[in-house]
């Protein structure tokens, strides 16, 4: 019973090549996420959607697009990659809540390695 | 700015002892939330606990507690009792609200090693 799940776990790719992972979660919650965490641990959150809209958009290259078909599925497409784009991307979900208690529940990552 | 600073990028306990690893954050919201994270070598993140900003109590969870200190801007995580398999690193997070939602702001991370 996974409940935030990534696939696929391992991408390895040349440079100049458009990949896509994909996230699905069976909790029920509204809002998605993305995060890239870099070579030294450093999580930084990329994007978010509350029921197929995006409402965050952090300061990504537009070489990185997410994609949300319904609630319960968040895409992440990435075009013409990078050495720099290698890291490992973790979705993560939870209730939206405006303010109060909202645990991200975290998928288990792709890793992403750009030759 | 940095929102949320873990000054130890490394720490070192005896197993049995309890450790505390630090976390201060900035914010000028009244209304936040902390939390903290493990991750193993393994890669997953796994909550631990939570600390909302008007809780009158620290947080506890099972082995874990949250020294809460609002005037002070610091939300130490308490590990009692380590065991080997407390080894991992350790995020320290704020919920930050945006426009009626949330997101996460997370530290450098500390890496905790348990010795036998």
């Amino acid at each position: 019973d996974t409940a935030v799940s990534q696939t696929p776990k391992y991408l390895v790719t040349q440079m100049g090549n458009d990949k896509s992972i994909k996230c699905e979660q069976n909790l029920g919650h509204d809002t998605m996420y993305w995060y890239k965490q870099d070579s030294k641990k450093f999580l930084k959150i990329m994007f978010s959607y509350n029921n197929k809209e995006l409402i965050i958009n952090e300061t990504v290259p537009n070489r990185f697009s997410p994609k949300s078909p319904d609630k319960a599925h968040l895409n992440l497409h990435i075009n013409s990659l990078e050495l720099g784009d290698s890291a490992v991307y973790f979705c993560a979900s939870s209730q939206i809540a405006a303010s109060s208690y909202n645990e991200q529940f975290f998928g288990p990552g792709t890793r992403l390695t750009v030759l | 700015a940095q929102k949320i600073t873990q000054t130890q990028p490394g720490m070192f306990v005896q197993e049995k002892e309890a450790v505390t690893l630090d976390c201060t954050y900035d914010t000028s919201d009244p209304s936040y939330g902390l939390f903290w994270y493990k991750q193993p070598s393994s890669g997953e993140m796994i909550f631990l606990i939570y600390q909302g900003s008007y809780d009158q109590q620290n947080a506890t969870e099972g082995r874990y507690s949250l020294n809460f200190q609002k005037a002070r801007k610091s939300a130490n995580l308490v590990i009692s009792a380590s065991q080997l398999g407390d080894s991992a690193m350790y995020f320290c997070a704020m919920r930050e609200p945006l426009g009626g939602y949330n997101k996460l702001i997370f530290g450098a991370g500390t890496r905790l090693a348990v010795h036998p």
